[in-house]
Order: structure tokens, then C-alpha cells, then sequence
């Protein structure tokens, strides 16, 4: 699976909107990006996935760009509780099964301000 | 549904000692798994499984043991604990076919 690259940390004002970079850029066709959070001390949070189209769900927006070698998670309007560690993961297909070969890397910090 | 619970939440052992990590789920998810977390790492796969009876190695599966009889439980046994071991360990569970990944509050592990 690809390894995805992500910045160490950034800083949001609360009621802002935070956008975390994502660069995948040896991203296979058939793989698709998920993301996952984690809040302090708790296990990880599934966010969201796409393969190639924008998603949006009532947690957050995923826009991929048109040759997928980058994505942005987009949360409309960060809230104190959204402080946490952001996962950016590819994996190829849609099936549990290929977990054996994600790679979590160390994920972006996000700090949102009040 | 109370999702994926995992004991103990905290434990301290000897070194050479041996237990058991318990994990289960009521979600009648096919997939489930152990990962361990230690700081300036991501997460690491230790074992998963399919269903019950099939269990896999993930990617640090040394010093590990599990197996799955029942869809709901999934435990993670320690043969002979090393400080190296010594981690956060987290139970995730899902559909077969997909990766929405739902995980357990951790085992904060300290081996002495």
C-alpha cells in the first residue's frame, strides 16, 4: 500500500474551518484513502474513505484531487473536541481483509484554539 | 450495543509472566484485530482474523498468540512478557467488506 505523508501539527480557531493535507503520491488506482482520528488516550475514530470522487458525511469532507495523489479532510467548523491526532491511510480495495498491509504513520496533530 | 470493550484497561506484569488480553464486540463483525501503539509510532498490526477460526499474522506478530472461537472474542495472549512489550494495545473490529474500523479503549500495558 501506499505510504501517505502528513504535517507534524497545525492549529485551528475554534468555529473555523481545519483542512489537513494529505500527499499520497504513489497511490494505486485501486486504492482507496480512509481517514481515522484519535482523540487523547482512545482508540482511533473511522472519519471517512473515497477512491476518487468527494465525500462528505455529517463528521467531515474528503476532497480528492483529480490525479489522487493528494486529499484534504475538511472540518467545517472545528469545536474543541475535535483535538486530536488525524490519520491519513491508502489501502488497496474495499475489503478488511488488505489491513494486514496499511501503514499508520505518526498522523497530523491538531490543536483547534479557542 | 457497547461496541468493542477490551480488559484490562490497565495492567503491570513481570517479566517471563504470561496473560491474556481480552477483547470482544457485539456487532457481529467479521473482522477483528490487535494493534500496538507505542510513542513516535504508528499503529502496528499484531494479529487479525477473518472469522472464527482463522486467525493471520500482521506485520509484529512475535511473542503473541490469539485465536478466535466465537465471532464476538478475540483474545490476545502473551507467552512470556518482555519489557519490550511494554505498549498500548487496541482491539478493532468490522465488516469483512470494508474498513470502517471500530476500535476498543486500549490496554496500557507496563512490563517491569
Amino acid at each position: 500500500d501506499a505510504k501517505t505523508t502528513q504535517p507534524p501539527s497545525m492549529d485551528c480557531a475554534e468555529g473555523r474551518a481545519a483542512n489537513l493535507p494529505c500527499n499520497h503520491s504513489t497511490i494505486s488506482g485501486n486504492e482507496y484513502v480512509y481517514w481515522y482520528r484519535q482523540i487523547h488516550s482512545q482508540g482511533p475514530q473511522y472519519i471517512i474513505h473515497g477512491l476518487k470522487n468527494n465525500e462528505t458525511n455529517e463528521m467531515a469532507s474528503l476532497i480528492i484531487t483529480e490525479d489522487r495523489k493528494s486529499s484534504t479532510l475538511i472540518l467545517p467548523h472545528a469545536t474543541l473536541r475535535d483535538t486530536a491526532v488525524y490519520y491519513c491511510i491508502v489501502r488497496v480495495g474495499n475489503n478488511a481483509g488488505n489491513n494486514r498491509k496499511l501503514i499508520w504513520g505518526l498522523g497530523t496533530s491538531l490543536a483547534v484554539n479557542p | 450495543n457497547a461496541g468493542v470493550t477490551q480488559t484490562p484497561k490497565f495492567q503491570v506484569l513481570k517479566t517471563g509472566q504470561s496473560m491474556t488480553l481480552q477483547c470482544a464486540q457485539d456487532m457481529n463483525h467479521e473482522y477483528m484485530s490487535w494493534y500496538r501503539q507505542d510513542p513516535g509510532m504508528g499503529l502496528r498490526l499484531i494479529h487479525y482474523s477473518v472469522g472464527a477460526g482463522i486467525t493471520d499474522q500482521g506485520e509484529v506478530p512475535n511473542g503473541y498468540n490469539v485465536s478466535r472461537s466465537t465471532t464476538e472474542d478475540f483474545p490476545l495472549r502473551l507467552l512470556s512478557a518482555a519489557p519490550s512489550q511494554t505498549s498500548v494495545y487496541f482491539c478493532a473490529s468490522s465488516r469483512i467488506a470494508t474498513n470502517e474500523q471500530f476500535f476498543g479503549p486500549g490496554t496500557r500495558l507496563t512490563v517491569l
